[in-house]
């Protein structure tokens, strides 16, 4: 059981824009920046998003992240084929002293 | 260029021993932590354990305390994940990443399996 929650899956055609959610408490999202993770098949993670809604050099504006009380949103705009992959959020826990993550989306991209 | 290079795969019998490296480069090793992270088959991400290599200070997860052992040797830049007695349900990918999670290695497969 992860201490942040995502929805297991999401898909979108081609083109079109989603959003994956992150939902955790006070004492992780609720006080602290939120970055966001892709995970293609087969490969290391690579930070998506940083500190709520900066991305990282090299990364298309087709990505944004936001925040608002405990939870944290990823979007991707301009769906394309190779957006398919698992994302995941974290961030660090206050009251467990370390960085936690959510379970994990997929996307597919129809 | 940041980059972090682990060790390859091991295959290994449960009670076996093992240390797994994670090699950095482009940066100054001892001014970011390393942090290991397992993925279990078709799982996500679990924070094992974090290390500060300019003074190898260690901090673990509860869930993996005792379980493993985190070190890092400075002169060559290299983080290390061991452990003294492997089990069936350590098969899994490690990744380690440094501070910020702006970097990744590539995985270290590791398969227990009798």
């Amino acid at each position: 059981q992860s201490v942040l929650t995502q929805p297991p899956s999401v898909s979108a055609a081609p083109g079109q824009k989603v959003t994956i959610s992150c939902s955790g408490s006070s004492s992780n999202i609720g006080k602290n920046y939120v970055s966001w993770y892709q995970q293609l098949p087969g490969t290391a993670p690579k930070l998506l998003i940083s500190d709520n809604d900066k991305r990282p050099s090299g990364i298309p504006d087709r990505f944004s992240g936001s925040k608002s009380g405990t939870s944290a949103t990823l979007g991707i705009t301009g769906l394309q084929t190779g957006d398919e992959a698992d994302y995941y959020c974290g961030t660090w826990d206050s009251s467990l002293s370390a960085e936690v993550f959510g379970g994990g989306t997929k996307l597919t991209v129809l | 260029e940041v980059q972090l290079v682990q060790s390859g795969a091991e295959v290994k019998k449960p009670g076996e021993s093992l240390k797994i490296s994670c090699k950095a480069s482009g940066y100054t090793f001892t001014n970011y932590r390393i942090a290991w992270v397992r993925q279990m088959p078709g799982k996500g991400l679990e924070r094992m354990g974090i290390i500060y290599p300019g003074t190898s200070y260690a901090i673990y997860s509860p869930s993996f305390q005792g379980h493993i052992t985190i070190s890092a040797d400075t002169s060559i830049s290299t983080a290390y994940l061991q452990w003294s007695s492997l089990k069936a349900s350590d098969t899994a990918m490690y990744y380690c990443a440094r501070q910020g999670f702006d970097s990744w290695g590539q995985g270290t497969l590791v398969t227990v399996s009798s």
